[in-house]
């Protein structure tokens, strides 16, 4: 496809339950971000892919969220022993480079209960 | 720290009149600036963006943003609202040097009235 494609588009996940987001880059983009929006706030950065290297992961909430791109195109975002404080919709956004402009997938909607 | 303040959580216009969303960015590093929009259950999309060429940027769907340097603001206005301009907007900056990071404004409401 010609945009960014998330899924699943919605997850209902049980406390304790691991969860696993994908993020379809377009294609040949080199960066990739991860976002967290809660309810009401705007993006809160999780992490940056530069290819498959994660330059940045400075915004990753603890230990139990983990990301990867080993292959330097789809990138998959894992939240192990989900909390109630996770449900949000996660955003990934793909871009040539550097200060160019991001595309945003639809995002997933992850609820914890 | 940077950051990037957008200074209203909700506005309200009627159809047909003006919009003005106000945007300011912290004056560490020389920025790029972009406006996002963002309609209810859709994804973020880009209005316009600002870096380093024209200070006055024409973006998509009649938006406009003007990149005042000793204001240190981005307001993203527009001469007359349409009912289908009501979502939410975020003001968004990368600054050089934190690796093309995207930071995200708190978002303004638009509420567009008859």
């Amino acid at each position: 496809g010609a945009g960014v494609s998330q899924s699943p588009r919605y997850k209902v996940a049980k406390r304790g339950q691991d969860v696993a987001l994908r993020c379809d880059p377009i294609s040949g983009h080199v960066s990739l971000f991860w976002y967290q929006q809660a309810l009401g706030q705007g993006p809160e950065f999780l992490t940056y892919f530069q290819n498959e290297a994660q330059l940045d992961k400075s915004g990753l909430p603890s230990d139990r969220f983990f990301a990867e791109r080993p292959e330097g195109s789809v990138s998959t975002l894992k939240i192990q022993r989900t909390q109630q404080e996770d449900s949000a919709v996660y955003l990934c956004a793909s871009s040539f480079g550097r200060s160019t402009e991001a595309f945003f997938g639809q995002g997933t909607r992850l609820t914890v209960v | 720290a940077q950051s990037v303040t957008q200074l209203d959580s909700h506005v309200s216009v009627s159809e047909g009149t003006p919009v003005l969303l106000r945007c300011n960015y912290s004056s560490s590093y020389s920025p790029s600036l972009f406006w996002y929009v963002q309609h209810p259950n859709k994804g973020l999309q880009l209005l316009l963006k600002y870096t380093s060429a024209a200070t006055l940027v024409k973006g998509i769907n009649g938006f406009e943003a003007e990149f005042k340097k000793s204001e240190t603001s981005f307001h993203l206005t527009k001469p007359s609202a349409h009912m289908s301009d009501a979502a939410e907007y975020f003001c968004v900056v990368i600054y050089t040097g934190t690796a093309s990071k995207l930071t995200f404004g708190t978002g303004t409401r638009l509420q567009v009235t008859l």
